[in-house]
């Protein structure tokens, strides 16, 4: 079983439609991150989440919302997604006192 | 404004030579680097890292090379394997930033030619 693990996988919607990004994690790390890649952009931070009571925006957060519903969850909203928001989106947690990050395996959107 | 770059998108080798994959950043309080490596339907994979004390470090194949004066790091791969074959991220921190987040580059897809 995946340490990080993401749902759903792939996802398409329409523009205006609410969606959730799902985001479970089994290393016991209380950092957690969501990062989209763009092709030539690599990957951009959306949001981060040090523990259950701290949220933080990141470089893109503009449309988007997160969660952080335990120490293992954190899901990332879009309110009413957009055609530019279609991506990969990356789920990710931080070893402690190392700047490695764990990914999860990417939840792919397209927003028609 | 990128603060880390990957110039090259992609990057050709056949198996056997020498891969060289170079990024560039312009932050001078970077002081962690690391390098990442995806596969196709997978999530990145860290590869290898090096700290700014230190202009050198090697692990098996793998050794990444890091100028600070000239705000340039390198990955070298040798000898390069078609399993290598991937996109590869290079990324930077600051350790006095209280987030101590990542800035990635634009990625460098590696294919090795059997």
């Amino acid at each position: 079983d995946a340490d990080v693990t993401q749902t759903p996988r792939n996802r398409i919607t329409k523009t205006g439609k609410r969606i959730m990004l799902e985001c479970s994690q089994t290393k016991g790390h209380d950092r957690m991150y969501w990062y989209r890649q763009d092709p030539g952009l690599g990957l951009r931070l959306i949001y981060y989440s040090f523990d259950v009571k701290d949220i933080n925006k990141g470089e893109i957060s503009d449309g988007y919302s997160v969660s952080r519903q335990a120490q293992a969850k954190f899901s990332l909203s879009l309110e009413s997604a957009i055609p530019n928001q279609t991506a990969l989106y990356f789920c990710a947690t931080k070893q402690p006192n190392t700047g490695e990050l764990f990914f999860g395996e990417g939840s792919r959107l397209t927003v028609l | 404004d990128q603060q880390v770059k990957q110039n090259s998108p992609s990057l050709s080798v056949q198996e056997g030579r020498i891969s060289i994959l170079n990024c560039d950043y312009t932050n001078s309080m970077f002081d962690y680097f690391l390098w990442y490596k995806k596969y196709p339907a997978e999530g990145p994979t860290f590869l290898i890292s090096i700290s700014s004390i230190k202009d050198k470090n090697e692990d098996g194949r793998f050794t990444v090379f890091l100028n600070k004066s000239a705000k340039h790091l390198s990955l070298h791969i040798v000898p390069s394997q078609p399993g290598d074959s991937a996109v590869y991220f290079c990324a930077a921190s600051d350790h006095n930033n209280a987030g101590n987040m990542l800035t990635f580059g634009g990625g460098t897809r590696l294919m090795v030619k059997p």
